[in-house]
């Protein structure tokens, strides 16, 4: 298994800020995801982060807005550039773990509220 | 058309009752299939993948259909405590998760 230590839990910005989130594993991984979860909306893929490499963003993603930084293989964090009220909802790091059915683990969640 | 789809519910069911979620999948190659379990305002947890041959654990009995690309769980004698959103999630062959949309489940005193 993985634990997945998110932060920060919540927080309520100002239109045209931006925030970093912050994901921390317990052991080391090859790779690293980002989603989105819109109130009522199951999970939306925005990119992957992989250590040494540029993150590979989803179709509707772009690293201006959400640019990604993965300096080894227990950290990644995640910025939500000049944001919009548009931009509130939850976001989630996940990692793929397990020895046989590898299955995806996941932070706590950011609660994000842009207005 | 959706890597996913299962019916969103909600489905309101009485203490001790069975109750069936449905998924289909649209990727063939898929390789492996599980359901997670989403109380409100918290992550998705993994709830248990889905085999081919059906495993069950518990309460809970997971069944796949490869050939119609089904994906089911069944909850026989639901408790309050079951009372969540159930993801139904997909791994493709480029290890790349799918989710579903959701059922959401309110099991009623």
């Amino acid at each position: 298994s993985a634990v997945i230590s998110q932060k920060p839990s919540r927080d309520i910005c100002q239109r045209g800020t931006s925030l970093t989130i912050q994901c921390q594993v317990d052991s080391q991984v090859t790779m690293m995801f980002w989603y989105r979860q819109q109130p009522g909306q199951s999970l939306t893929l925005i990119a992957t982060a992989n250590q040494g490499s540029e993150a590979t963003y989803e179709s509707g993603f772009v690293i201006d807005k959400f640019p990604i930084s993965r300096p080894n293989l227990t950290f990644s964090t995640l910025t939500v550039s000049n944001m919009s009220p548009e931009d509130s909802s939850i976001y989630l790091c996940s990692v793929e773990a397990g020895l046989v059915n590898t299955e995806a683990f996941f932070g706590q969640g950011t609660r994000l509220t842009v207005v | 058309r959706k890597e996913v789809e299962q019916d969103p519910g909600p489905f309101n069911v009485p203490e001790g009752a069975t109750v069936a979620f449905n998924c289909t999948y649209s990727n063939s190659a898929s390789q492996s299939f599980f359901w997670y379990r989403q109380d409100c305002r918290k992550e998705p947890k993994l709830l248990m993948s889905v085999y081919s041959s059906g495993n069950e654990d518990g309460r809970f009995t997971a069944q796949l259909n490869r050939a119609s690309q089904y994906i089911s769980l069944l909850i026989r004698d639901s408790k309050l405590s079951d009372s969540a959103t159930y993801l139904c999630v997909v791994k493709n062959t480029g290890n790349q998760f799918y989710f579903g949309t959701g059922t959401s489940l309110t099991v009623i005193p």
